[in-house]
């Protein structure tokens, strides 16, 4: 079945210490994007990946750093530098067109939680 | 100000009724998608429905339609005949042409169907 995955669906940090959070799709899409969710808010954009070899900053970009080496995997690193770091993660993707229709397509989610 | 705007952070309605979750939007750019993601408790978002901004009709799937007011700047999700399964967080977003291939989310309506 084609879809996202992302692993672990919990992951525990401790104080100082860098973690990476996987995503992979298999849709042949593009594009591919990290946000950030936190208790009653919605989703906050990290960082996001057009095509392979390139990614811009979202908006909450600060203590988070991102690669792009294959089409179909965009993996997060949370580094000690973000405090906060403590929310739901989601990983998304999509064909990549320029269009106001382009839909993005969510995997299940990473917890992350500091311990 | 927030381009996304949910005011009901939580809705109830009884099973087999039609339930309207409300949405507004800010933007200026003329050329822009609307979506509806659900997310249940298990976390994933699930895209439900998409309107674009010269799209003559309002945008129906299955149970789910958008009732598309572009003067207003609202686009309000309206899920017929509810089921128990529909208990979950609904989420708005938008996506602007000119803004790349990002999407802004509101901060959710959580839903809750009751016999």
């Amino acid at each position: 079945d084609g879809g996202i995955t992302q692993s672990p669906k919990y992951l525990f940090r401790k104080e100082g210490q860098n973690v990476t959070l996987s995503c992979e799709q298999n849709l042949n899409h593009d594009a591919m994007y990290w946000y950030r969710q936190d208790p009653g808010q919605g989703l906050r954009l990290i960082y996001y990946s057009q095509i392979v070899n390139d990614f811009q900053k979202g908006d909450i970009a600060e203590g988070y750093s991102v690669s792009r080496e294959k089409k179909e995997s965009f993996p997060l690193t949370v580094t000690s530098a973000q405090k906060n770091p403590t929310a739901f993660y989601l990983c998304a993707s999509s064909r990549g067109r320029p269009s106001s229709r382009e839909t993005q397509y969510f995997g299940p989610g990473t917890r992350l939680l500091v311990l | 100000a927030q381009k996304i705007t949910q005011t009901q952070p939580g809705m109830f309605v009884q099973e087999k009724e039609a339930v309207t979750l409300d949405c507004t939007y800010d933007t200026s750019d003329p050329s822009y998608g609307l979506f509806w993601y659900k997310q249940p408790s298990s976390g994933e978002m699930i895209f439900l429905i998409y309107q674009g901004s010269y799209d003559q009709q309002n945008a129906t799937e299955g149970r789910y339609s958008l009732n598309f007011q572009k003067a207003r700047k609202s686009a309000n999700l309206v899920i017929s005949a509810s089921q128990l399964g529909d208990s979950a967080m609904y989420f708005c977003a938008m996506r602007e042409t000119g803004g790349g291939n990002k999407l802004t989310f509101g901060t959710g309506t959580q839903l809750k169907v009751e016999l």
